[in-house]
């Protein structure tokens, strides 16, 4: 069974810090893993999808990168801002269309 | 270009009753999803739906059904609701699905739905 971790549960940095978020799944028979925000309440934003044959993906501020032997991933936000608040979902696809989400870093960025 | 619509936002229901939730797909999405995110329990698979067939199913029971319209659209049906199954019911959609896909799923708002 399909688990995904992500560390750390939450994060309180000050603005326009890099930080790093983490996230690993134990099965590495993955066809891909995407980044997600969630703002309170709301639905869940896609940010990054990183197939299984690619090393990296980015999009303006973020870098996501995706090691599949070890199991691991990790979310790189440069200069981070207090619009980047909210809470950063992991998740990876196996078979059958199915995606296993982690629990998320819960990310506050103060002024 | 309208996103994924999910109806209601938001539901209130009483132990043993039944509910129908609603979710309209990106504009030429053949595949849906359904997630539940409960309290503490974090996002779950529920459903997947493509071309009106039932494709895979995560590990909810029997009373968690739905069906897809010829026009892609979706239903999640609850029956006999438990207290537990106070949750955020996401629905998501894709352009395709399987192995080979290169495309994310999107996803709509949620349904809230609270079990007194």
């Amino acid at each position: 069974k399909q688990e995904v971790t992500q560390i750390p549960a939450a994060l309180s940095v000050p603005e326009g810090e890099n930080l790093v978020l983490n996230c690993s799944f134990t099965d590495s028979a993955i066809y891909n893993l995407q980044w997600f925000r969630q703002d309170p309440g709301k639905g869940l934003t896609s940010l990054l999808l990183i197939q299984s044959s690619q090393r990296e993906q980015t999009s303006g501020r973020l870098n996501a990168s995706l090691d599949k032997s070890s199991g691991r991933s990790t979310l790189y936000i440069a200069a981070s801002q207090p619009g980047d608040s909210a809470t950063y979902l992991c998740a990876v696809e196996t078979s059958g269309s199915r995606l296993t989400f982690g629990e998320g870093t819960q990310l506050t960025v103060n002024p | 270009e309208a996103g994924v619509t999910q109806s209601p936002t938001h539901l209130i229901k009483t132990r043993g009753q039944q509910v129908t939730l609603r979710c309209s797909p990106i504009s030429g999405h053949t595949s849906v999803y359904w997630y539940q995110q409960a309290l503490g329990l974090g996002l779950q698979f529920l459903l997947w739906y493509d071309e009106g067939e039932e494709r895979n199913r995560g590990n909810f029971p029997p009373r968690f059904s739905g069906r897809q319209f010829p026009n892609y659209s979706s239903e999640l049906n609850v029956n006999a609701l438990e207290l537990e199954d106070s949750a955020l019911y996401l629905c998501a959609s894709s352009l395709e699905a399987g192995a080979t896909s290169t495309d994310t799923q999107y996803f709509g708002p949620g349904t809230r739905l609270t079990v007194l």
